[in-house]
Formats: structure tokens, C-alpha cells, sequence
């Protein structure tokens, strides 16, 4: 069965504390690994796809990488306005029907 | 690009009556479109895949006569809550896929009396 675990499920950082938040996952043939940003009372906005183990992308603040079990999402010198819930999740086509599989996500909270 | 969006953003009715949500991609084209539903603090429920000229794909326990999906043409899904109790009170959440990647709409907050 195709899962997602994300850890930890809440991380609190100071301003400019850099971290990083895990995905692994077990899927039957990797077609894409996605990072969203969720804001409370939003939907998910979408930040990066990683395709294949050693694949690295940036935005701003950003770096998700990927390996061949799990997928990072390093945050640099965070900001409060950083503060969100990010999930990760891996394209999935157990069952017969293409679909993302969801973590639970990281509540992430930037204190200034 | 990319934009998704969906109608009401809240909505509040009674128990026993029907509520329709629409998504609607912006400036792209979609032949599939996707349906979540979300409880407070946990992550997205898939509930089915609607694909344009055709009937939706269900996920399991997901009752199709309650939740009824159409999806008419390549920028509007509709999620349609028949009769609707309070324990369908929830915060439901479309997508719109194009190039392998999700990209979702801002949510609708539906609370039943």
C-alpha cells in the first residue's frame, strides 16, 4: 500500500532558526513527490514536484530534495509569514486510478 | 498560472437540503478534477476523481447518490451534497490537474444546522 509519514507533526522555530521537515514514503514506482503549503482556512498551494532520488529545488526560503525513501524540505533562515502546514505527497495509481497520496503534514510555526 | 477556484467559499444551510460547490479552473484546461474533503487538523480525504464527459471515479465509503459530482466541461467540476446532515459539515477542497501536478482551489467551509 502507498504512504506517506511526515515528521515531526508540529515544529516550532525561532526567526532565522534554519530546520527541516521529512517525508518518506513507500510507493510502488515513483511518479512524482509533491511539497504544498496549507494555510489555515485554505486550500493547498503547491511548491515543488521531485521526480527522481537526487533531484533538488528551490524557492526563496526553500530546498526539497529527494531520495529514493524519503524527501526533505530544508527551511533557511525562516520568517513568521513561513508559518503554515506543509504537506508532502507522493502520486499514486494503486487501486487502478491516478491520485496523490497525502501525508499528515507539518504544522510549522516561525516565532518572531 | 494555475488558478483554481471554487463558489461559495462558505455556505451554511439546513439539514435535509441540498448544496452545490463549483470549482473552476482559470486559465487552463482540465480533464480531470479532483474532490477532498478536510477535518479540522488532519490532512485531505480524497472522495473522488471527476473526469470531463464522464462519470466520477468514487473513492471507497464515499456514498456517489450523496455527493454528486459533474463535471460538464473542461474548466467546471460541481460537487452536489444531497440532503445534507451535520455530519457532513466539513471543509471541502477541489483540484484541477495539468501537467501531473495538483493544483487546488481555495476551499469551501460548508457547515449544516
Amino acid at each position: 500500500e502507498d504512504q506517506v509519514t511526515q515528521s515531526p507533526e508540529a515544529l516550532r522555530l525561532q526567526e532565522g532558526e534554519s530546520s527541516s521537515l521529512n517525508c518518506s514514503y513507500t510507493v510502488s514506482g515513483l511518479r512524482g513527490l509533491f511539497w504544498y503549503r496549507q494555510d489555515p482556512g485554505k486550500g493547498p498551494e503547491f511548491l515543488f514536484t521531485l521526480y527522481s532520488a537526487g533531484e533538488e529545488k528551490e524557492k526563496e526560503r526553500l530546498k526539497a530534495t529527494l531520495t529514493k525513501k524519503e524527501s526533505f524540505l530544508h527551511i533557511t533562515a525562516p520568517k513568521p509569514e513561513d508559518s503554515a502546514t506543509y504537506l508532502c505527497a507522493v502520486h499514486s495509481t494503486q487501486g487502478g486510478s491516478e491520485k496523490l497520496v497525502f501525508g499528515k503534514g507539518t504544522k510549522l510555526t516561525v516565532n518572531p | 498560472g494555475a488558478v483554481v477556484s471554487q463558489h461559495p467559499s462558505r455556505v451554511i444551510c439546513k439539514s435535509g437540503t441540498s448544496v452545490k460547490i463549483e470549482c473552476r479552473s482559470l486559465d487552463f484546461q482540465a480533464t480531470t478534477m479532483f474532490w477532498y474533503r478536510q477535518f479540522p487538523k488532519q490532512s485531505l480525504m480524497l472522495m473522488a476523481t471527476s473526469n470531463e464527459g464522464s462519470k466520477a471515479t468514487y473513492e471507497q465509503g464515499v456514498e456517489k447518490d450523496k455527493f454528486l459530482i459533474n463535471h460538464a466541461s473542461l474548466t467546471l467540476s460541481t460537487l452536489t451534497v444531497t440532503s445534507a446532515h451535520p455530519e457532513d459539515s466539513s471543509f471541502y477542497i477541489c483540484s484541477a490537474s495539468i501537467r501531473n501536478t495538483q493544483y487546488f482551489g481555495p476551499g469551501t467551509r460548508l457547515t449544516v444546522l
